[in-house]
């Protein structure tokens, strides 16, 4: 059965029009996050939620937001995608959180692609 | 800077043959990762190692942590087509936020 969920799999978007991204688990886990991933490179972090604490990377372009409505759901918005945002959006979830070493679960991914 | 570097990032060999991929870091994590992932698809858990020299087996794959928890290494004993993905390793600090640290990935093809 799976555990992290994501749609759709497959995200078509026009340059600068919203579009957001949906991951939900089953594992009842407390800390969840969003990567992107672009061709032949490892994932990078965007964010992530420790229950409902937002932990943003230093890096995260000011576009990309995040929403966790509760401890199944979380959202990745991007605002006004560009060309460069076209990747492969991967959302993970944890048992435990910051100071604790624990295993990540991802999903399967949505590919976005922007026209 | 990439804090973990893998090696090689691109292997191509024949059915049956061994290989190993390296994981190499100049920084201690409380655990390691292995992940692998098909195209277009999210990265698998293959493993979790946590102690220094821990070693795990998976059917033909096994998972060595070097003493130090720098460095750790794939084994893959007689490839099969089924192997061929990309490997990642990922490290995890003890401290500050749990991230994971996502190693360069290293791209296996095993031909028929």
């Amino acid at each position: 059965d799976a555990m992290v969920i994501q749609n759709p799999r497959y995200q078509v978007t026009q340059f600068g029009k919203p579009v957001t991204l949906s991951c939900s688990q089953t594992l009842n886990h407390n800390v969840m996050y969003w990567y992107q991933q672009k061709s032949s490179q490892a994932p990078k972090l965007l964010f992530h939620y420790y229950d409902k604490d937002f932990n943003n990377e230093a890096d995260t372009p000011d576009n990309f937001q995040s929403r966790r409505p509760n401890t199944s759901f979380c959202f990745l918005d991007i605002r006004s995608p560009g060309l460069g945002d076209a990747a492969m959006y991967l959302c993970a979830t944890s048992r435990e959180g910051p100071g604790i070493t624990d295993t990540q679960y991802f999903g399967p991914g949505t590919r976005l692609t922007v026209l | 800077t990439q804090l973990l570097e893998q090696s090689p990032q691109f292997l191509s060999i024949q059915e049956g043959e061994n290989l190993t991929v390296y994981c190499n870091s100049s920084s201690v994590f409380s655990s390691l990762q292995w992940y692998r992932q098909e195209p277009g698809e999210g990265p698998v858990l293959l493993v979790t190692v946590v102690t220094g020299g821990e070693v795990k087996k998976l059917k033909r794959l096994t998972f060595q942590f070097g003493d130090a928890r720098k460095d750790s290494s794939l084994h893959i004993t007689a490839a099969q087509p089924g192997d061929t993905g990309l490997y990642l390793c990922a490290g995890a600090r003890q401290t500050g936020a749990n991230n994971l640290f996502f190693g360069t990935g290293t791209r296996l093809t095993v031909i028929p």
